[in-house]
C-alpha cells in the first residue's frame, strides 16, 4: 500500500505486505531528515535517517528515500508485521547542526492480520 | 542505559494552577530540547537548551512558560497559570552535543488542565 503523505494520513496494508509512507518537507535548505514512529501514550522513537547528501538509506526492513528535487521523503517497511502498527512522522532539520526539527502531521499505519 | 526519563507521566492542573514538568536526558547527553504534540498533529519544537543556558527558544509561548536546565538535576518545564488550551503531550529530548544526531525523546508528560 501507499499513502501520499499528508493528505492521507491513514494507511492500512496486509500483514507481510511492504508499505511505503511518503512525506513532503518544506525547506529546500534542509540538512537532515529522520523517521520517528510512535505508539500510543508513547514519545518517538528513532526509526531511520537521511542526511541531505544522499539519496537513500537501508536499516533493518527499512529504507528511506530522499528526493531533493521534489522536495519528498518516504520510508519503506518491507514484510509488516502487527508491531509496525503505529503513527510515522517524518522530520526536517531547518537549520544546519541546530537539531531544531519540524515535523509532519503524521501517517498512521494499520496492519491488517 | 536509561534513556530521557520524563516525570509525571500523567499531570492534572486546574486552571491558574502551575504545572512542573521534569526532564532527565541520557547519561552523557548535555542538550535537552522541549516539543509540545497535542492530539493528531506532530511535534512542534518549543526550546533548545544546555546546562544553565538557553540556546533557542523560538518555540516557547511569550508569557507564562519559562524552561530552565540548571548544572545539577533535570530540565524543568515550567508553565504557570494554565489553561485549557495548555492541555497536551508535552515531550523532552536529547543529545550529546550541538550537531549531533539523532535525538532521543522520552515517554512524555501528558498535561490535562480541568
Amino acid at each position: 500500500g501507499e499513502s501520499v503523505g499528508l493528505h492521507l494520513p491513514t494507511l492500512s496494508v496486509q500483514e507481510g505486505d511492504n508499505s511505503i509512507i511518503n512525506c513532503a518537507y518544506s525547506n529546500s535548505a534542509s540538512d537532515y531528515f529522520i523517521w520517528y514512529k510512535q505508539e500510543s501514550g508513547k514519545g518517538p522513537q528513532f526509526i531511520i535517517d537521511i542526511r541531505s547528501n544522499m539519496d537513500k538509506r537501508q536499516g533493518q526492513r527499512v529504507t528511506v528515500l530522499l528526493n531533493k528535487t521534489v522536495k519528498h521523503l518516504s520510508l519503506q517497511i518491507a514484510a509488516t508485521q502487527p508491531g509496525d502498527s503505529a503513527v510515522y512522522f517524518c522530520a526536517e532539520n531547518i537549520i544546519q547542526g541546530a537539531q531544531k526539527l519540524v515535523f509532519g502531521q503524521g501517517t498512521r499505519l494499520t496492519i491488517n492480520p | 542505559n536509561a534513556g530521557v526519563m520524563q516525570n509525571p507521566r500523567h499531570l492534572v492542573r486546574r486552571r491558574g494552577q502551575e504545572a512542573r514538568l521534569r526532564c532527565s536526558p541520557m547519561k552523557g547527553h548535555s542538550h535537552v530540547y522541549w516539543y509540545r504534540q497535542l492530539p493528531e498533529e506532530g511535534l512542534k519544537f518549543m526550546v533548545y537548551l544546555q546546562k544553565e543556558n538557553i540556546i533557542d527558544e523560538s518555540g516557547m509561548p511569550k508569557e507564562r512558560f519559562s524552561a530552565e536546565f540548571p548544572k545539577e538535576g533535570p530540565s524543568i518545564l515550567r508553565i504557570q497559570q494554565v489553561v485549557r488550551g495548555d492541555s497536551a503531550a508535552y515531550f523532552c529530548a536529547s543529545s550529546p552535543g550541538f550537531g549531533k544526531y539523532p535525538l532521543h525523546f522520552g515517554n512524555g508528560t501528558r498535561l490535562t488542565v480541568t
